[in-house]
């Protein structure tokens, strides 16, 4: 079956524009996940969904990134006025939910903020 | 809180040779581990997990990983690797919501 999709694959933004992400999980995943990997920094989480809502938004690195999730399925991630540091691979997962459950990941989206 | 350990950032070894990746972690919660590989421009793949039960984990590609609680260890080993395992491998605990990872190990195998 599909596994987790992520668009654009590739985005190059300049300094101050805002950019979206998107996320399509697997089917019946009611978990969903964001996580950003950049050089040095190694894998952060940013935001976690169950359903529609997210209880734990503790990794969004500043009020300028937001995300939201519709219809318990599609995620979008938006970062607005980006900025250098900005620049890394925006990774999403999902999963069946519960502790032990495998999160799933999609091949992520290289964000190049210039 | 939750953290994990990657003691080494990249790990060389000659095809065919053992290899232990190492991992301490330390948790405020029920313990679960994981294992992910990375290949090449590739996205997270799950190796093997640890929720309970017997500690010697057995995963894919013929990797295994020990729980030790003693020691809060999870070191990833494979007693003959292949250059095909070139990757970063990343240890993960689960905290209440997501998984905190280490850093990341790179595997180098050459001929």
């Amino acid at each position: 079956g599909a596994g987790v999709s992520q668009s654009p694959s590739n985005k190059v933004t300049e300094k101050g524009k805002d950019v979206e992400l998107r996320c399509d999980p697997i089917s019946g995943h009611t978990a969903l996940y964001w996580y950003r990997q950049s050089l040095g920094q190694g894998l952060e989480f940013l935001i976690y969904f169950q359903g529609n809502s997210a209880p734990d938004k503790s990794g969004l690195p500043s009020d300028r990134f937001s995300a939201e999730r519709t219809g318990g399925s599609v995620s979008t991630l938006t970062i607005q006025r980006t900025q250098q540091e900005d620049s890394a691979v925006y990774l999403c997962a999902s999963s069946l939910g519960g502790q032990g459950a495998e999160q799933y990941f999609g091949p992520g989206t290289r964000l190049t903020v210039t | 809180a939750q953290s994990v350990t990657q003691l080494d950032s990249q790990v060389p070894v000659f095809e065919e040779a053992p290899v232990e990746l190492r991992c301490n972690y330390s948790s405020s919660v029920s313990v679960y581990l994981f294992w992910y590989v990375q290949y090449p421009n590739q996205g997270l793949q799950l190796l093997l997990k640890y929720l309970s039960g017997s500690t010697l984990v057995k995963g894919i590609n013929g990797f295994e990983a020990e729980f030790n609680k003693s020691q809060t260890s999870f070191h990833l080993r494979k007693p003959s690797v292949h250059i095909s395992d070139t990757a970063e491998y990343f240890c993960a605990v689960r905290g209440y919501s997501t998984l905190t990872f280490g850093k990341g190990t790179m595997l180098l195998v050459s001929p």
